[in-house]
């Protein structure tokens, strides 16, 4: 069975860094996309970052770019988002998932979160 | 960048009425669009990919339609355990955006 748990998130500092990161298990991990998406408190779902199965693409939204760096390490079957410059409308609970494809695809698998709090 | 715009933000319906949620997209994305399901609380679950496939071990009331910029996801009978909110996204090309979200509610 397919597996992605999330770790590291927790209460930072504005202007803080915090790296996530996302151990998978059940799947080859070399052969599949990933994703970082977000929620903040009562919002709906924001897409931040994609990286290809070989980590050779990746691809943020503007609201994170030069921010944030999404990176894999694949020997590791793990994801990571290292995030700089923190603010508080950073605070959300960060999901990280599974594409369908190489490249890009559809999010099948969701892990079950973790929650980053940017507070004074 | 493309934009996904959903319709309607909320409905309430009864049980056994049939469901219709629109996305629209600003540009053209193929049919590169999903369809997420994310009960309170709980993490979101891929119901539909590629505008009208149905992921695996999702009930066949569910259904996605649609090509090009508008799209839908319809329930065919509403049942008290479908109560959540429902996006959708376009993975056509970066930025990866979700539609605002559906709210469902039980009439």
């Amino acid at each position: 069975e397919v597996y992605l748990v999330e770790s590291g998130g927790g209460l930072v500092q504005p202007g803080g860094s915090l790296r996530l990161s996302c151990a998978a298990s059940g799947f080859t991990f070399n052969t599949y996309a990933m994703t970082w998406v977000r929620q903040a408190p009562g919002k709906g779902l924001e897409w931040l970052s994609n990286i290809s199965g070989g980590g050779d693409s990746t691809y943020y939204a503007d609201s994170v770019k030069g921010r944030f760096t999404i990176s894999r390490d694949n020997s590791k079957n793990t994801l990571y988002l290292q995030m700089n410059s923190l603010r508080a409308e950073d605070t959300a609970v960060y999901y990280c998932a599974k594409g369908r494809g190489y490249e890009r695809g559809a999010s099948e698998i969701w892990g079950q979160g973790t929650m980053v709090t940017v507070s004074s | 960048d493309i934009q996904m715009t959903q319709s309607p933000s909320s409905l309430s319906a009864s049980v056994g009425d049939r469901v219709t949620i629109t996305c629209r997209a600003s540009q053209a994305i193929s049919n590169f669009l999903a369809w997420y399901q994310q009960k309170p609380g709980k993490v979101p679950k891929l119901l539909i990919y590629a505008a009208s496939t149905l992921q695996s071990g999702v009930p066949s009331r569910f259904s996605g339609s649609g090509s090009g910029t508008d799209f839908t996801l319809t329930i065919s009978s509403l049942q008290p355990e479908d109560v959540a909110t429902y996006y959708c996204q376009k993975y056509y090309s970066a930025p990866w955006t979700f539609g605002q979200g559906t709210k469902v509610e039980i009439k």
